[in-house]
């Protein structure tokens, strides 16, 4: 089973729709959790960190279900330039390896005008 | 402040070549990984080093594949001898291990073809 589980879509939405992304991770000792948006030829950057209250960010919320080892990312209003890749991503939450992270293969998103 | 640095941006090579891939973390970080992606594989994890040490080289290929990291702002990759099965991108990252939360923080990556 893999650690990070999304679905790779693609997600075609016009301007201004509401997009929903969805993953479940396998170890429940992970502590930290992100959003890693992609473009297109360039490198992961962070989007934002999940947090266990759910956190804000603009048009950007992301929800954690700990019991259900669910993670989701909510874009409202969305906008051409968040056509990309996001990449949901956990750590592995044990001793030395607390560090390394595990990162799914990533929803493509093309919004279009 | 200046960024994960990787180089070269792009490397062409033939088959059977070495070759050598460098990476200057971001200042102060203890962490750094080496990742390569395809279409095929997504991003995988190659190798990672804490405090200079590496930590798990699991995800290295094959003994063709090797890591150094001689001080806290510098560290290489290196193949020999390269195979066209190894045309990827290869992104280094780096991160402060020990801290509130472990985000990595990617490189521009270097775009490799072997032919």
């Amino acid at each position: 089973r893999k650690e990070v589980e999304q679905d790779p879509g693609p997600f075609n939405v016009p301007e201004g729709a509401t997009v929903a992304f969805n993953c479940t991770y396998s170890n429940s000792a992970s502590q930290s959790f992100f959003w890693y948006r992609q473009d297109c030829r360039k490198e992961p950057k962070l989007l934002m960190s999940v947090y266990s209250s759910g956190n804000e960010d603009g048009r950007f919320t992301a929800q954690l279900n700990r019991a259900s080892q669910y993670i989701s990312l909510l874009i409202r209003d969305s906008k051409l330039s968040d056509s990309a890749t996001y990449l949901c991503v956990v750590n592995a939450g044990r001793g030395s390896t607390l560090g390394r992270l595990y990162f799914g293969r990533g929803t493509q998103l093309t919004v279009w005008p | 402040d200046a960024g994960v640095i990787q180089s070269p941006r792009h490397e062409v090579t033939e088959m059977g070549q070495e070759v050598t891939l460098r990476c200057k973390p971001i200042s102060g970080h203890n962490s750094l990984f080496w990742y390569r992606q395809t279409m095929m594989r997504g991003l995988e994890l190659l190798i990672y080093f804490n405090n200079n040490v590496p930590i798990d080289d699991s995800g290295m290929p094959e003994d063709r594949f090797s890591a150094k990291m001689p001080n806290a702002s510098f560290s290489t990759l290196k193949i020999q001898p390269s195979e066209p099965r190894d045309s990827a991108v290869y992104f280094c990252a780096s991160s402060l291990w020990g801290g509130s939360s472990y985000e990595q923080y990617f490189g521009p990556g270097t775009r490799l073809t072997v032919t």
